[in-house]
């Protein structure tokens, strides 16, 4: 166990549709990041939390955004959604600048 | 923008080394890291490295860093079967990637055969 809790695991919608992937960092990290893993883009950087602020903004479509709530905990909310969102999303969190991310399991989103 | 490129798989057998290579692009990387992705489950960090080290070693790892070329590399010494999994390089620095954020290559298929 990572630390980092994501949930759910897995998750089947179909197009068009909304869904929020719920995230909780590790006990003391500050900063929040959540990345898209699929086949052929492999790991896309979505976007950035510290202490509830948005920092940085990565690869991230209009369709999606995010938010961290005052207890830490993130969510990422996907809309509209296309076959191609189709894709293992990822959390991350950390506390400084060098002891890299603790990612948790991620959520394997399949859009039908 | 920063990149970040690796070869896609390595296969090896039990008892030897592999060796992951990696390069990156942005001369102002910081820091550089492994990490590990078995089936499955997230990316585990292995070992990271700051650019004033040359090399960094960790029981079976050691990785090696060449600032003048922008490579870095991963030696798994005595590969066993259970290092079989997809490794990540990554790299991170004060303007790298949004503001520091990490910028992964798309990792190395590791395949030990027994």
């Amino acid at each position: 166990d990572s630390g980092v809790t994501q949930t759910p695991k897995h998750l089947i919608t179909a197009t068009g549709q909304r869904v929020t992937l719920r995230c909780s960092p590790r006990s003391g990290d500050l900063s929040v990041y959540w990345y898209q893993q699929s086949l052929d883009q492999g790991l896309q950087f979505l976007i950035q939390y510290y202490n509830g602020e948005e920092r940085a903004k990565g690869n991230i479509l209009e369709r999606f955004s995010a938010q961290q709530f005052p207890d830490l905990h993130s969510e990422l909310n996907l809309s509209s959604l296309e076959l191609g969102d189709s894709a293992l999303y990822f959390c991350a969190s950390s506390v400084d600048r060098a002891g890299g991310y603790t990612f948790g399991s991620g959520t394997r989103l399949t859009v039908v | 923008g920063e990149d970040v490129e690796q070869s896609l798989f390595l296969s090896v057998r039990e008892g030897d080394s592999s060796v992951i290579n990696c390069t990156y692009t942005d001369s102002s990387s910081t820091y550089l890291y492994w990490y590990k992705q078995e089936p499955g489950a997230g990316l585990q960090l292995l070992t990271y490295i700051f650019s004033n080290m040359d090399m960094k070693q960790d029981q079976r790892l050691t990785v090696l860093l060449n600032k003048k070329d922008k490579h870095l590399s991963l030696r798994i010494a005595d590969t066993q079967t259970g290092d079989s999994a997809i490794y990540f390089c990554a790299s991170r620095g004060p303007g790298g990637g949004s503001q520091g954020n990490l910028i992964f290559g798309k990792g190395t298929k590791l395949s030990v055969k027994p």
